[in-house]
């Protein structure tokens, strides 16, 4: 069955450091990959989404992600968080039908 | 763009009482329509979708149900709670499937006591 596996529930960062929250998958045909984010008080939304191209995407707020088939793997980065960037982020994968499998979620701390 | 409502924002039910949630849609016709619960620590976890008027895929049997009268329109429901429904249910649409995004709801906080 396809999972979603998030390895770090909380991560805490202080602003301008480096981010990378680790996404692996298990399945083992053409899939489609997304990153969500929910800020406090806020409704979950898309941040990017991998479907096919460049393995490499860009999304908003300086984010981008990565899908290493290989590996099995779409591991989220920033360059430099901010405060603002403190956050629940989820990785999330489809597998060509109606549903979306979502990971753990990884909970963001940027101390100021 | 979709636009969803759901509706309590906040509800505390005894055990064994009904519950019903509404969720409806604006702003697209036809969407895909789902229902997850919300955990700590367990991210999000499908219970109901649905394609269609009247089409309802259950992806966890459970205490729960749910119904699709219209279009837009997707509700939640259960004949007696549980203390284990317990949770944040959130309801989200989709205008496909495979590459589409998933747009969400604000949700709503259930409380059994």
């Amino acid at each position: 069955a396809q999972s979603v596996s998030q390895h770090n529930h909380h991560v805490i960062l202080s602003e301008a450091a480096s981010l990378e929250l680790g996404c692996n998958y298990s399945y083992g045909g053409t899939v489609n990959l997304f990153w969500y984010v929910q800020y406090p008080g806020q409704h979950l939304q898309l941040l990017l989404k991998y479907f096919s191209g460049d393995p490499l995407v860009k999304g908003i707020k300086g984010f981008e992600a990565e899908f290493i088939k290989s590996k099995f793997s779409f591991n989220l980065r920033k360059p430099s968080v901010q405060w603002s960037d403190t956050a629940e982020y989820f990785c999330a994968l489809e597998t060509g039908g109606f549903k979306t499998i979502f990971g753990a979620g990884t909970r963001l701390f940027v101390k100021a | 763009s979709q636009t969803i409502h759901q509706w309590p924002a906040t509800l505390v039910q005894p055990v064994g009482s009904p519950l019903s949630l509404e969720c409806t849609v604006e702003g697209t016709s036809n969407p895909n329509l789902y229902w997850y619960r919300q955990a700590a620590g367990r991210g999000l976890q499908l219970l109901f979708y649905s394609v269609g008027i009247g089409q309802i895929s259950s992806e966890v049997p459970q205490n729960l149900s749910a119904s699709r009268p219209q279009d837009r329109q997707f509700i939640l429901s259960s004949k007696k709670l549980l203390l284990s429904d317990s949770g944040f249910y959130l309801c989200a649409c989709q205008r496909g499937g495979g590459t589409e995004t998933q747009y969400f709801g604000p949700g709503t906080r259930l409380l059994v006591l």
